[in-house]
């Protein structure tokens, strides 16, 4: 299995520019997670799925970010217009296990922003 | 608030002695509890995990965790640590229901010292 894809690794923009990160789960997986990690906050989950729709996403900073999952193949973290404060490195992870019960985590490698 | 505490933000350890990072959660009556290594530059990894049962769980690389509901902790272990142990190490907690998302602790750092 290729576990969770994540793209792109690294992305240097400048503020105000449009960031799109992408994620593609573990096939058979339905549960999609979006995570944000930083130094100051550590790991903040913002957005989860369950079969391609969100179910929680009171963990999304402000209007600037919006996720999608079109498909339970890819889903997209896009913020617009992109600030300083929101570098950090974005995780996507996905699971086998759909909502009431617990389970594993599978995290992709991360997509490091650094916004100038 | 739910929420996972971890006390510390670093932990030192020579190579091959014994080490425990502490993990304790707010207490729910149902809980699910994880956790997760991240060596640099990588993602996440499940360690081991709590689900029911036993209370000693037993997970990958020699690390192994016990839950104690009376002192809300799910503290993780290892006898003999090696240098390839060093990693930030993250206690996490789901507690079920309608959800299953995770929430993190702030992560501990070990440091395994030749």
């Amino acid at each position: 299995d290729a576990g969770v894809i994540q793209s792109p690794r690294h992305e240097v923009t400048e503020m105000g520019q449009e960031v799109t990160l992408r994620c593609k789960p573990i096939s058979g997986h339905n549960s999609l997670f979006w995570y944000r990690q930083t130094m100051m906050r550590g790991l903040e989950l913002l957005i989860y799925f369950n079969n391609n729709v969100p179910i929680d996403d009171s963990g999304m900073p402000e209007d600037r970010f919006s996720a999608k999952m079109p498909n339970a193949s890819f889903s997209t973290l896009k913020i617009q217009p992109s600030e300083p404060r929101d570098s950090a490195v974005y995780f996507c992870a996905s699971s086998p296990v759909s909502v009431g019960a617990a389970g594993e985590l599978f995290f992709g490698e991360g997509s490091r922003l650094t916004v100038l | 608030a739910q929420s996972v505490t971890q006390l510390d933000s670093q932990v030192p350890v020579f190579e091959e002695a014994p080490v425990e990072l502490r993990c304790n959660y707010s207490s729910s009556v149902s809980v699910y509890l994880f956790w997760y290594v991240q060596y640099p530059n990588q993602g996440l990894q499940l360690l081991l995990k709590y689900l029911s049962g036993s209370t000693l769980v037993k997970g990958i690389n020699g690390f192994e965790a016990e839950f104690n509901k009376s002192q809300t902790s799910f503290h993780l272990r290892k006898p003999s640590v090696h240098i390839s142990d060093t990693a930030e190490y993250f206690c996490a907690v789901s507690y079920g229901g309608a959800t299953n998302k995770l929430i993190f602790g702030t992560g501990t750092l070990l440091a395994v010292q030749p």
